[in-house]
């Protein structure tokens, strides 16, 4: 299967600044990723939609001025927090589609703002 | 939008078989079924996924009833590393995004 790489694993911004988020698919040409955020004790919410090339599909309710995408290859999408306050404090998740249509999911970012 | 229905927790005892129900009544003809699982702050890793006929591989082994609405999700031998939530998910093949429900919580206990 594909193999997907976060970067950084976790990370503690003071609120106000910005935090970017590396997604890498290491082994596969991604033209579409996902992300995905997860509150404690809670599922996972897909956020937006990541598409190469073009802008990015965001899911209902979603702020797309809060959480910026940029996918500039077909091996690497970023997020963007900006504006960082306590209540952005998640786990987000990547994830691409294989050959197969199964899903690969990166290890997941830890953002703590404070 | 989650169209599955998972109970919330089950135990089992390590060295048995994990049974995970799944309800998906509301499945689609050409609706997969996909099932992951999402150990303790790490991101979800894919078990099996299948249509309509049964499935196994090395993780596990994947029962549809006939009519489709409800499937099981076995691991023949549970140990203490199965400890995770595990995701039944339903979606359509060429349909690239993968919503998440509840899961279920499965506790392997020694």
């Amino acid at each position: 299967g594909a193999v997907v790489s976060q970067h950084p694993s976790w990370v503690i911004c003071k609120s106000g600044t910005s935090v970017k988020i590396e997604c890498r698919s290491l082994d596969f040409q991604a033209t579409t990723m996902f992300w995905y955020r997860q509150f404690p004790k809670q599922s996972l919410m897909l956020m937006a939609t990541s598409n190469e090339g073009s802008k990015a599909t965001y899911e209902q309710g979603v702020e797309k001025d809060k959480f910026l995408i940029n996918h500039a290859s077909l091996t690497l999408s970023t997020l963007t927090v900006t504006s960082a306050h306590p209540e952005d404090s998640s786990f987000y998740i990547c994830s691409l589609v294989g050959v197969n249509t199964e899903a690969f999911f990166g290890q997941g970012t830890r953002l703590t703002v404070v | 939008d989650a169209k599955t229905t998972q109970p919330p927790s089950m135990d089992c005892a390590e060295g048995r078989a994990a049974n995970l129900p799944c309800n998906h009544s509301t499945i689609s003809g050409n609706e997969y079924v996909y099932w992951y699982r999402q150990i303790h702050s790490q991101g979800p890793q894919y078990i099996i996924h299948g249509l309509k006929n049964n499935e196994t591989n090395e993780m596990a082994s994947l029962i549809i009833t006939e009519d489709r609405k409800s499937s099981t999700l076995i691991l023949p031998h549970a140990t203490l590393r199965d400890t995770a939530v595990y995701y039944c998910i339903v979606k359509g093949y060429n349909f690239n995004k993968f919503y998440f429900g509840s899961g279920t919580k499965l506790n392997v206990k020694p």
